[in-house]
């Protein structure tokens, strides 16, 4: 597709649910990206795949979040148990591998935990 | 630990006026710079981005790198209302492909 494509844009689920946010890059994007930010607040690394694998999966904050790519291609975050504070928007960046190329962004989801 | 700042502001300027950002950044590994815009309730969009010290125009964008000072400006001449955005920079190490982000300086721009 022409940009990143994240879906669902919005995410309303009681507390203790699971959630899966998924994430399309951009067409022969090798490197994907997911981050979090809080309201008001700066992004929060969470996880880098390249390919199919993930060499920094350093940023997620606990065994509840995993997430996986297949086919080098679409990428789903998964949140298990979910609590309050998972509450946030998670945005999924994409970017070329050959070369020192910029980040594109999609629209991110926005999830609401009650 | 790298680390990027940058004034969370808010920068106040007029319209039509030179708004100045600045970052600066603790690593001097770091090869790729990149400014990005986020409008409120929106996702960064991405305005510049610069590898090589001195200018690099684009319209009325302006980055500008000092690697020997360390630090990445962005200069938006002309400024306009819809200027007015949180605006986002962000710094890679080179060998790395994960930038490390600033907070971020809210810029408004008054009529």
């Amino acid at each position: 597709g022409a940009g990143v494509s994240q879906s669902p844009s919005n995410k309303v689920t009681e507390k203790g649910k699971d959630v899966e946010l998924r994430c399309d890059p951009i067409s022969g994007h090798t490197a994907l990206y997911w981050y979090r930010q809080s309201l008001g607040q700066g992004l929060e690394f969470l996880i880098y795949f390249q390919g199919n694998s993930a060499p920094d999966k350093s940023g997620l904050p606990s065994d509840r979040f995993s997430a996986e790519r297949t086919g080098g291609s679409v990428s789903t975050l998964t949140i298990q148990r979910t609590q309050q504070e998972d509450s946030a928007v998670y945005l999924c960046a994409s970017s070329p591998e050959q070369g020192d190329q910029p980040q594109h962004f999609g629209d991110g989801t926005r999830l609401s935990i009650l | 630990q790298k680390e990027v700042e940058q004034n969370s502001g808010p920068l106040s300027v007029p319209e039509g006026a030179i708004a100045s950002l600045n970052c600066t950044y603790s690593d001097r590994g770091s090869q790729s710079f990149f400014w990005y815009r986020q409008y409120s309730g929106k996702s960064p969009e991405l305005i510049m981005f610069i590898y090589s010290n001195g200018d690099k125009e684009d319209g009325r964008f302006t980055a500008q790198l000092n690697k020997a000072s360390q630090y990445v400006s962005l200069l938006i001449r002309d400024s306009q209302p819809s200027d007015s955005a949180t605006y986002l920079c962000a710094v890679r190490t080179g060998g790395s492909y994960i930038p490390t982000f600033g907070r971020g300086t809210s810029l408004i721009v008054h009529p």
